[in-house]
């Protein structure tokens, strides 16, 4: 139990649709990131989120989008959903950033786009 | 690109003997973690290592960083059917906010 839930736990959306996945971080976290673990792999960072503003971003095009509200809670948007898309969707949090600090993962979103 | 390579990709074991997992990349890493994900859930830390030549151990576990901080290495003494699982190791680089996984080692250890 690492204190970060993540909702909805799984989902199924068409190709093209547009699909929100949401993050609750652990209390007193101030750091969201995104990870996309596809079957057979390990996470790939998609972005992080430090005091509501994106602090850094991974190799994703821009129909991936993200918010971080004042409360840390955190949301991943995805547009235009591709068959690739299909994968587990991790939001880890933490304190200052993420270096040099533990970070907590959730137990991920499985998306599957048909 | 920082890339991590993990071996073997695949293990399956009897309960009681021992294994090694292994972590490489031509990158230094500032820090090298080890993670442990079971299905259906998300990684949870073992351990993060940041000295090069630092051994740190977790009870049946014992974990190295390679002195020049490119590579790491997981050994488990007498493994037990709790330990399956997935342990991915993951790396900070020349950014300190996005950490690069490797693709993992499934293990299975048999009763």
């Amino acid at each position: 139990e690492t204190g970060v839930t993540q909702s909805p736990t799984h989902l199924i959306k068409t190709r093209g649709q547009q699909v929100t996945l949401r993050c609750s971080s652990q209390s007193g976290h101030n750091t969201v990131s995104w990870y996309q673990q596809a079957l057979g792999q390990g996470p790939q960072f998609i972005f992080q989120y430090y005091r509501e503003e994106e602090n850094g971003r991974g190799n994703f095009p821009p129909r991936f989008s993200g918010l971080q509200f004042p409360n840390y809670s955190s949301e991943l948007n995805v547009n235009a959903l591709e068959l690739d898309d299909s994968a587990l969707y991790l939001c880890a949090s933490s304190i200052d950033g993420a270096s040099g600090n533990t970070i907590y993962f959730g137990e991920g979103s499985w998306l599957t786009v048909v | 690109t920082q890339l991590l390579e993990q071996s073997p990709q695949f293990l399956s074991i009897q309960e009681g003997e021992n294994l090694t997992v292994y972590c490489n990349s031509s990158s230094v890493f500032s820090s090298l973690q080890w993670y442990r994900q079971e299905p259906g859930e998300g990684p949870v830390l073992l351990v993060t290592v940041v000295t090069g030549g630092e051994v740190k151990k977790l009870k049946r576990l014992t974990f190295q960083f390679g002195d020049a901080r490119k590579d790491s290495s997981l050994h488990i003494t007498a493994a037990q059917p709790g330990d399956t699982g997935l342990y991915l190791c993951a790396g900070y680089g020349g950014s300190n906010y996005k950490l690069t996984f490797g693709k993992g080692t499934l293990l299975t250890v048999n009763p």
